[in-house]
């Protein structure tokens, strides 16, 4: 059973750019959320989603970043316009539909902005 | 003050020593604990996960809650130089979004 996958793990944009990152939870997994995590600081939610909703996105910037997880596919965190204070690492995690449970990490994406 | 405290050290141990790590809260809510190792440039790898107040131990690992103090805490006997990551703790409420709210994070070496 393969764990969470994220893809790019590593993205380069230089300013004003669009950055598109991909996460596909584990089998049987139906919800997805997405994590930042800037040099010395900890993990900082961003959004939780579950098939073609979001649930709960009170940790995403208010503008440029957004997240779907269609139907079919992976879930995408897109940000628009990228400024250097968007560099960081990008963690997705991905849980079964059943209370109660914890959440499992892919291995990130490390977005850097020049 | 922050819902989540965490020391982030670094802690610097020799190879054999028990080590203690540990996390304070203030949203008494929280119902749900976790620690995580995150090895350098790696995504987080859940350890252990508890609910319940008490002791829960898997192999060298033991993690302790305490609701009343609003304090957790990992112990790991017989520190590796393979358990040298940092390690985060992390929170969540049940009938609330899910999200995890976490520690900033502990860095652990263990010297051989």
């Amino acid at each position: 059973n393969a764990g969470v996958m994220q893809n790019p793990r590593h993205l380069v944009r230089r300013r004003g750019q669009e950055a598109r990152l991909r996460c596909s939870p584990m089998k049987g997994h139906s919800h997805v959320y997405w994590y930042r995590q800037l040099p010395e600081e900890g993990l900082k939610f961003m959004v939780y989603l579950q098939k073609e909703n979001i649930i709960d996105e009170s940790g995403m910037p208010k503008e440029r970043f957004s997240a779907e997880f269609p139907k079919e596919g992976p879930s995408i965190l897109r940000i628009q316009q990228v400024v250097r204070g968007d560099s960081a690492a990008y963690f997705c995690a991905s849980s079964p539909p059943v209370i109660g449970q914890t959440q499992y990490f892919g291995p990130g994406t490390r977005l850097l902005v020049l | 003050q922050k819902e989540v405290e965490q020391d982030p050290g670094p802690l610097s141990v020799p190879e054999g020593a028990i080590v203690s790590l540990n996390c304070t809260y203030s949203n008494s809510a929280f119902q749900y604990f976790m620690w995580y190792r995150q090895y350098s440039r790696k995504g987080p790898e859940l350890l252990m996960y508890t609910y319940s107040s008490g002791n829960k131990e898997d192999g060298r690992f033991t993690a302790q809650v305490d609701k009343s103090s609003k304090y957790i805490s990992l112990f790991i006997r017989d520190s590796q130089p393979s358990d040298s990551a940092t390690y985060l703790c992390a929170m969540w409420t049940q009938g609330g979004s899910e999200k995890l709210v976490f520690g900033k994070g502990t860095k652990l070496t263990v010297n051989p």
